[in-house]
């Protein structure tokens, strides 16, 4: 099964903060990219989606870097809502579709 | 709207016992999705449809694990018969293709399983 690849953390950060995740995977012929928020004892929601360009929603940014085979999740301006896991996902081409996705990276905003 | 609608919320029951999720996906979606999270293992995709066919079941675990969905509106993940490792936290989720992209998938709100 193909690989997809984050720092578990946890990331903690004071309210204000900047910080970045990134998520590595491990087939270049991947379609889709996502990442996605998961509270404790909660489903997994979904955050944004990646586009190649580069796309901005508010204070978190996201990037792909195809070339590196990574994805990229900036936070900017934390707050302590943003405290969760942030999964990334990873959606395999090629004629089967299998979504992966990695195990998380925790947050912990303080104040 | 509504969204993945999944039951039981809580599941707790002795060993041996059989145990049946089920899952309503959104209207329209053609991908459903059953996955298991366990904080050892994180999320696990255990096997996923496309127009109501299973298409990759190479994550359940074992034979004691079966999933069907017999019409666009309804899937279940059997369990028969059940043990402590098991238990874990069962999520649904589903999405659909656009061109050649799939959409990103949504989530029911899961299944806490606990196996006595």
């Amino acid at each position: 099964r193909k690989e997809v690849e984050q720092d578990p953390g946890p990331f903690n950060v004071p309210e204000g903060a900047t910080v970045a995740f990134n998520c590595t995977y491990s087939n270049s012929a991947s379609q889709s990219f996502f990442w996605y928020r998961q509270d404790c004892r909660k489903e997994p929601k979904l955050l944004m989606s990646v586009y190649s360009s580069g796309n901005e929603d508010g204070r978190f940014t996201a990037q792909l870097n195809r070339a590196s085979q990574y994805i990229s999740l900036l936070i900017r301006d934390s707050k302590l809502s943003d405290s969760a896991t942030y999964l990334c996902v990873v959606n395999w081409s090629g004629g089967s579709y299998i979504p992966t996705f990695g195990r998380g990276t925790s947050l912990i905003v303080h104040p | 709207d509504a969204g993945v609608i999944q039951s039981p919320r809580h599941e707790v029951t002795e060993m041996g016992q059989e145990v049946t999720l089920r899952c309503k996906p959104i209207s329209g979606h053609d991908y459903l999705f059953w996955y298991r999270q366990t904080m050892m293992r994180g999320l696990e995709l255990l096997i996923y449809f496309n127009n109501n066919v299973p298409i990759d079941d190479s994550g359940m675990p074992e034979d004691r694990f079966s999933a069907k969905m017999p019409n666009a509106s309804f899937s279940t993940l059997k369990i028969q018969p059940s043990e402590p490792r098991d238990s874990a936290v069962y999520f649904c989720a589903s999405s659909f293709a656009q061109g050649n992209s799939n959409q990103p998938q949504h989530f029911g709100d899961g299944t806490r399983l606990s196996i006595l």
